[in-house]
């Protein structure tokens, strides 16, 4: 079946303006994750989403970023006036969030790039 | 909340011999352990994981061993090959919770032929 899907997979944008990421995940996973990760680094855990729970904000860097999920399905992270610093590839994965079933399904990545 | 912490970060070892990545985290009430594997600019992707109620699990080349009382997991791969070259993240979760998951900070692998 259909994997996580993001778009775009590849963004560049000029210091300064905003930008929107995409995140289809699968079909009846309940459980949505943000991470960024910098060349060579590690997950970055962003933000989470958990049915229809208030969302884990926790890991957000700034208060230029924010996500929504709308209807429980596809999510949106938003970036508010880039900077050079936000440069990296945004992961998103899906989990169906049950109990004893909680693997992570990741999406290819979107790679920004702030010039 | 969870915190998980990983070690090495980086690590090679020489094809054909065994490497290990030891893991530790702080919420007892964590009980699924996962670990990822991600190739050079592909997704991380599943490649083992172990609940708290077994203390071993093998797959093929890998093991993951868990000892609750000390809080910590270790991913083993035996027989090393080049394709296990890769970063390997560990990962903790109480699943009973709805908490998120927790990833440990990767370990870079280097398998040399």
């Amino acid at each position: 079946g259909a994997g996580v899907s993001q778009s775009p997979s590849n963004k560049v944008t000029e210091k300064g303006k905003d930008v929107e990421l995409r995140c289809d995940p699968i079909s009846g996973h309940t459980a949505l994750y943000w991470y960024r990760q910098s060349l060579g680094q590690g997950l970055e855990f962003l933000i989470y989403f958990q049915g229809n729970s208030a969302p884990d904000k926790s890991g957000l860097p700034s208060d230029r970023f924010s996500a929504e999920r709308t209807g429980g399905s596809v999510s949106t992270l938003t970036i508010q006036r880039t900077q050079q610093e936000d440069s990296a590839v945004y992961l998103c994965a899906s989990s169906l969030g049950v109990r004893d079933d909680n693997e992570q399904f990741f999406g290819p990545g979107t790679r920004l790039t702030v010039l | 909340g969870e915190n998980v912490e990983q070690h090495p970060s980086t690590l090679s070892v020489q094809e054909g011999d065994s490497a290990v990545i030891k893991c530790t985290y702080s919420d007892s009430a964590s009980n699924y352990f996962p670990w990822y594997k991600q190739e050079l600019g592909k997704r991380p992707q599943l490649i083992i994981d172990i609940r708290s109620n077994v203390g071993e699990k093998k797959d093929q080349r890998i093991a993951v061993t868990l000892n609750k009382t000390a809080k910590h997991f270790s991913l083993h791969i035996t027989e090393t090959q080049p394709e296990d070259s890769a970063v390997y993240f560990c990962a903790a979760i109480n699943s009973g919770g709805y908490q998120k998951v927790t990833f440990g900070t990767g370990t870079k692998l280097q398998v040399i032929p």
